[in-house]
């Protein structure tokens, strides 16, 4: 069964960081690009940030450029999203997310963690 | 600019059909989508990827009520003999070369 388990959510001062984690099981995860994605409390999805099978070439929304870091242990089956200068406007349940696919294009995420939720505040 | 724009709310009877409708922006209207189900107080469960010649591959276990279709830019969720478990929020979702983009979400009411 494929399957990602999020972790690191918590709550964390503006200006401060916090490192996420996603371990996959289930598949052959050095085989498929990976994401984030994000869900502000009472809005829609967002995506964050995406990351390459090798995890040479990484993405991200405007939102988050210059802040967030994605990267990927291959080795280890597991996504990071290392997160700096958080603001009060990043509070979300944070999701990794599996492209369908396997390569570097995109094609859709098939399958999604539960999420872990990231609280920005004094 | 790669945009998705979905209705905010669509309502329809228990047992009834009712299809949700996500548009591309102008000069993608080649582009395929996927869409994505979120329950009340869960997280989102992916339904299918949709390409615009109508062909879908649906998710595990996915039921035989959800079907997708396209015409032109738009792209079309269908959800025949609506059960009370199926109102929940509905996303579709599309990528291009280093960009994901989720369109804003149709809330569905089974009434």
């Amino acid at each position: 069964e494929v399957q990602l388990v999020e972790s690191g959510g918590g709550l964390v001062q503006p200006g401060g960081s916090l490192r996420l984690s996603c371990a996959a099981s289930g598949f052959t995860f050095s085989n498929y690009a990976m994401n984030w994605a994000r869900q502000a409390p009472g809005k829609g999805l967002e995506w964050v940030s995406g990351i390459s099978t090798s995890g040479g070439s990484t993405y991200y929304a405007d939102s988050v450029k210059g802040r967030f870091t994605i990267s990927r242990d291959n080795s280890k089956n597991t996504l990071y999203l290392q997160m700096n200068s958080l603001r009060a406007e990043d509070t979300a349940v944070y999701y990794c997310a599996k492209e369908t696919l396997p390569g570097d294009r995109g094609s859709g995420f098939d399958c999604w963690g539960q999420g872990t939720l990231v609280t920005v505040s004094s | 600019q790669l945009v998705l724009t979905q209705s905010p709310s669509a309502s329809a009877s228990l047992g009834a059909s009712v299809k949700l409708t996500c548009t591309l922006s102008s000069g993608h209207s080649s582009y395929a989508i996927a869409w994505h189900q979120q329950q009340p107080e869960k997280g989102p469960r992916y339904l299918m990827r949709l390409n615009s010649d109508g062909s879908h591959n649906k998710g595990d276990g996915i039921p035989n009520r959800f079907s997708g279709s396209s015409s032109g830019a738009e792209r079309y969720l269908t959800i025949s003999s609506l059960q009370s478990e199926d109102e929940a929020d509905y996303y579709c979702q599309t990528w291009g070369t280093g960009i994901r983009v989720f369109g804003g979400g149709t809330k569905l009411t089974v009434l």
